[in-house]
């Protein structure tokens, strides 16, 4: 069985450009979750989608974030335009809706220059 | 809210050996999930270990078990036999009812061959 997948891996951009990270949850998981890590610390939920509904945004800075999951299975996290702070690994999982258990990707590591 | 604290920032251990990484948290709720992850330079979380904070018998799993103590809100994770393989960043975690993970700052753990 296919794990999460994300991509890119990696990403450089300059300060003021767009960037977009990709995530393709595991089949059958309604439950997708995007988080922010910043070196040398736990992930930071970003956002929580039930199928193609947000329904936990409240800690998405919504004046340069933005997040879509079309038809409830791939989603797409948008920073418009990055910031420096931005650096940082976006992570994302996937669950079984009520399950417990997250299954991470391998996440994507951002460097704004 | 509820907040995680991981006290120590590097653990080091000799192959073979048990080593002990500790947590604590905080949680007004009365239901609740605790987990470890491990997170190895690839990036991805990987599940070790689940406890049910409504279950008295600590987690097991294999070389991993946890010391649950409720009252404390303690949840420490000990590793037997430890192994090179599992050279990586601890994290606790708290799942309420938000379904909203929260996690501590992560415990670095390097295996001496």
């Amino acid at each position: 069985e296919a794990g999460v997948v994300q991509s890119p891996r990696y990403k450089i951009i300059e300060k003021k450009q767009p960037v977009a990270f990709w995530c393709n949850p595991i089949s059958g998981h309604n439950t997708l979750y995007w988080y922010l890590q910043n070196l040398g610390q736990g992930p930071e939920l970003l956002i929580r989608y039930e199928n193609e509904e947000a329904v936990d945004d409240s800690q998405l800075p919504k004046d340069r974030f933005s997040a879509e999951r079309l038809k409830g299975v791939d989603s797409t996290l948008k920073i418009q335009p990055a910031e420096l702070g931005d650096s940082a690994v976006y992570l994302c999982a996937s669950s079984l809706q009520g399950s417990t258990e997250a299954f991470f990707g391998q996440g994507t590591r951002l460097t704004v220059v | 809210a509820q907040t995680v604290t991981q006290s120590q920032p590097e653990m080091s251990v000799q192959e073979a050996e048990t080593v002990t990484l500790s947590c604590t948290y905080d949680t007004s709720e009365s239901d609740y999930y605790l987990f470890w992850y491990k997170q190895p330079p690839s990036r991805q979380m990987i599940l070790v270990i689940r406890q049910e904070a409504y279950k008295q018998q600590n987690a097991t799993e294999n070389r991993f078990s946890v010391n649950f103590q409720k009252a404390a809100k303690s949840f420490s994770l000990k590793i037997s036999d430890s192994q090179l393989g599992d050279a990586a960043m601890y994290f606790c975690a708290v799942l309420g009812s938000n379904y909203q993970l929260i996690w501590g700052a992560g415990t670095k753990l390097i295996i001496k061959p």
